[in-house]
């Protein structure tokens, strides 16, 4: 069965850091793309990024509002996606979720980690 | 405001067939055939429902189906149930940015 664990949430405050990491087991880690995706309380989905699997790269892309203040990576050998959030705002604030990519979207899902940004 | 159009909220009683549209443009929804839909509980994370526009992964009941014209993908529940009562989101992938975009979210109520 496959399982994604999310943990590393948490208060922040304005302009701090953050780093998530999702425990991936119950499939072949590093054939799988990976992407984070959030979500504000009472709100959509937001697609946050995603990294392709190590196989097909490892390559990453990123949504526009949150480019170049985060930074996904993974652990194959401890089959592990992380999420690197620098320079944290206060709309930043939401559940952030670990998923599989399958047909280039969001497969498999975990059941999310909050982040609150507040001073 | 998301990138893909979805009306707010949908009902039908049990027992009959809604249908919820996504409309985008020729650069995500009209330009692949990477379409997801996904059902969400209240607190619950989402569940895919329906990829590649119109096929189902294992498990998920025959009485949801997905197609897609033009710019505008849809997903129909038919014989509605008490159960299918949740947050209904589409995803497509958008060559824009090599990810994909959302829409925002239907709620859909069974009467």
């Amino acid at each position: 069965e496959v399982q994604l664990v999310e943990s590393g949430g948490g208060l922040v405050k304005p302009g701090g850091s953050l780093r998530l990491s999702c425990a991936a087991s119950g499939f072949t880690f590093s054939n799988t793309g990976m992407s984070w995706v959030r979500q504000v309380s009472g709100k959509g989905l937001e697609w946050v990024g995603r990294i392709r699997s190590t196989t097909g790269g490892g390559t990453t892309d990123y949504a526009g509002p949150l480019k170049g203040r985060v930074t996904i990576s993974r652990d194959d050998s401890k089959n592990t996606l992380n999420l690197q959030m620098n320079s944290l705002k206060t709309e930043d604030t939401a559940v952030y979720y670990c998923t599989t990519v399958g047909g280039e979207l969001p497969w498999t899902w975990g059941q999310g980690t909050l982040v609150t940004v507040s001073s | 405001q998301s990138a893909l159009t979805q009306p707010p909220s949908a009902s039908g009683s049990p027992g009959q067939s809604v249908t919820i549209s996504c409309t985008g443009t020729s650069s995500d929804v009209g330009g692949y055939n990477y379409v997801s839909w996904y059902q969400q509980y209240p607190g619950r994370a989402p569940k895919l429902m329906i990829y590649e526009v119109s096929k189902r992964p294992s498990g998920v009941p025959d009485r949801f189906s997905g197609s897609k014209s033009g710019n505008t993908a849809s997903l129909t529940v038919s014989g509605l149930q008490a159960e299918d009562e949740a947050d209904y989101y589409c995803s497509s992938y958008t060559g824009t940015n090599n990810l994909g975009v959302f829409g925002g979210g239907t709620k859909l109520t069974v009467l």
